[in-house]
């Protein structure tokens, strides 16, 4: 079966730095996604992986590791308004997009 | 960037009336939009797989009769309801992604809060 792992809760403090992981087992790969949503809203884009390394945008940065099925995604100089849940996302051969259940950020001043 | 607009935001409806909701793409066309669920604190489901001028493709476990989905123009799909109960309240959102754009154009609409009483 596909299946999406991600914690359901990590809690940083402003200004730290704070890696959230994700490992998937899915039909295929094509991309790995981390999307920002906040309570009540839709998800937004954050970042997408398809070759294994690192992609850094401003404070957000994603691993890939195809060989391992794994990502991170990496968050820098934490701010109140990062706190959100953050979803990884697979697209499958299907290229359908695979769920993780996300992990709620929770930042401490 | 791409831009999917989404309505309404929210809707109260009483068990055993229909409810439609719109997902439309502002400045591309999509002939392909899907539309999720997700209840508290869960992942986003995908319930179907909307196809311009064709059937839409609905997940496993999804009633095509009681999510009746339309895709008439490359710009506009449709989630309808159908008698609604309160087991269905949920957060329901569509996506369609601007192949124009790559990746970063996998676009989400701003979902619609259903609240069945």
């Amino acid at each position: 079966g596909q299946n999406i792992d991600q914690p359901t809760e990590m809690t940083a403090t402003e200004g730290a730095i704070v890696q959230i992981n994700c490992t998937y087992q899915t039909s295929g790969f094509n991309g790995l996604f981390w999307y920002q949503q906040h309570a009540g809203e839709a998800p937004t884009f954050l970042s997408y992986n398809v070759l294994d390394g690192l992609e850094e945008k401003g404070r957000f940065s994603s691993f890939l590791s195809r060989s391992k099925g794994y990502s991170y995604l990496l968050l820098k100089e934490l701010q109140m308004k990062d706190s959100a849940s953050y979803l990884c996302a697979v697209m499958d051969s299907n290229y359908q997009l695979i769920w993780g259940a996300g992990t709620k950020l929770i930042i401490k001043p | 960037g791409a831009v999917v607009s989404q309505h309404p935001s929210w809707v109260i409806c009483k068990s055993g009336t229909s409810v439609k909701i719109e997902c439309r793409s502002l400045d591309f066309q999509a002939t392909t939009m899907f539309w999720y669920r997700q209840f508290p604190k869960q992942s986003l489901m995908l319930m179907a797989t909307s196809n311009e001028g064709s059937k839409a493709t609905y997940e496993q476990g999804v009633e095509k009769d009681k999510f009746l989905i339309n895709h008439a123009s490359l710009t506009l799909s449709t989630l309808t309801v159908t008698s609604a109960h309160p087991e269905d309240s949920s957060f329901y959102i569509c996506s369609a992604r601007d192949e124009g754009q790559g990746v970063d154009g996998y676009t989400f609409g701003s979902g619609t809060r259903l609240t069945v009483v």
